[in-house]
């Protein structure tokens, strides 16, 4: 079963306009982490928000905030105020809570991914 | 700019061959971790490196290694490659405290993008 379900493959968005991008995840870990990850096409995957499986609150980072909803497991980043340069590939991803030996797991599973075109 | 630097930047192999990637992490880095992204997929977790032990594997054979070196650095080998090893290689670091917070950020490096013929 996919850990991490992305069901956009594609979405467009105005500029100005806020767009959803949508994730659902599976886990039975009590203690997870929830990332989304936005990457360019240059390669380099780029950090955006995180939200932890205890939090109270929903994580936001500037334009970008992520609306968690435990029961349904489900995590969809919300961009507001979509520019130009949000255009890229989106990639939802999560760390579950067993450990490794002498540290903490770092393993990433992530999803399929959803590419976002920002249009003029 | 995350501070991880990855080499080279494209390389092409023929089946068979053995390849070596390299990764740069921010000085403190204790853990490195490798991922190998197919065109149109998103990144699978190779393995993973605390203090230049294989602490953590996902689900790729014995032909895939690494080393971690104490300078930050790390190398990802691949031998025998096969066709379906092409794809990006990305490697992330993070400076781990014990046990592993959860909100501890990893930095990702650009990538090598790898074509197997």
């Amino acid at each position: 079963a996919q850990k991490i379900t992305q069901t956009q493959p594609g979405m467009f968005v105005q500029e100005k306009e806020a767009v959803t991008l949508d994730c659902t995840y599976d886990t039975s870990d009590p203690s997870y982490g929830l990332f989304w990850y936005k990457q360019p096409s240059s390669g380099e995957m780029i950090f955006l928000i995180y939200q932890g499986s205890y939090d109270q609150q929903n994580a936001t980072e500037g334009r970008y905030s992520l609306n968690f909803q435990k029961a349904r497991k489900s995590a969809n980043l919300v961009i507001s105020a979509s520019q130009l340069g949000d255009s890229a590939m989106y990639f939802c991803a999560m760390r579950e809570g067993f450990e490794y030996s002498g540290a903490g797991s770092y393993q990433l599973t992530f999803g399929k991914g959803t590419k976002l075109s920002v249009i003029p | 700019e995350t501070g991880v630097t990855q080499s080279p930047t494209h390389l092409i192999k023929t089946r068979g061959q053995q390849v070596t990637l390299r990764c740069s992490s921010q000085s403190g880095h204790n853990t490195v971790s490798w991922y190998q992204q197919a065109l149109g997929q998103g990144p699978q977790f190779i393995f993973q490196y605390y203090r230049e032990e294989e602490n953590g594997r996902g689900n790729f054979p014995p032909r895939f290694s690494g080393l971690q070196f104490p300078n930050y650095s790390s190398e990802l080998n691949v031998n025998a490659l096969e066709l379906d090893d092409s794809a990006l290689y990305l490697c992330a670091s993070t400076k781990s405290s014990s046990g592993g917070v959860f909100q501890e950020t990893q930095y990702f490096g650009p990538g090598t993008r790898l074509l197997v013929l």
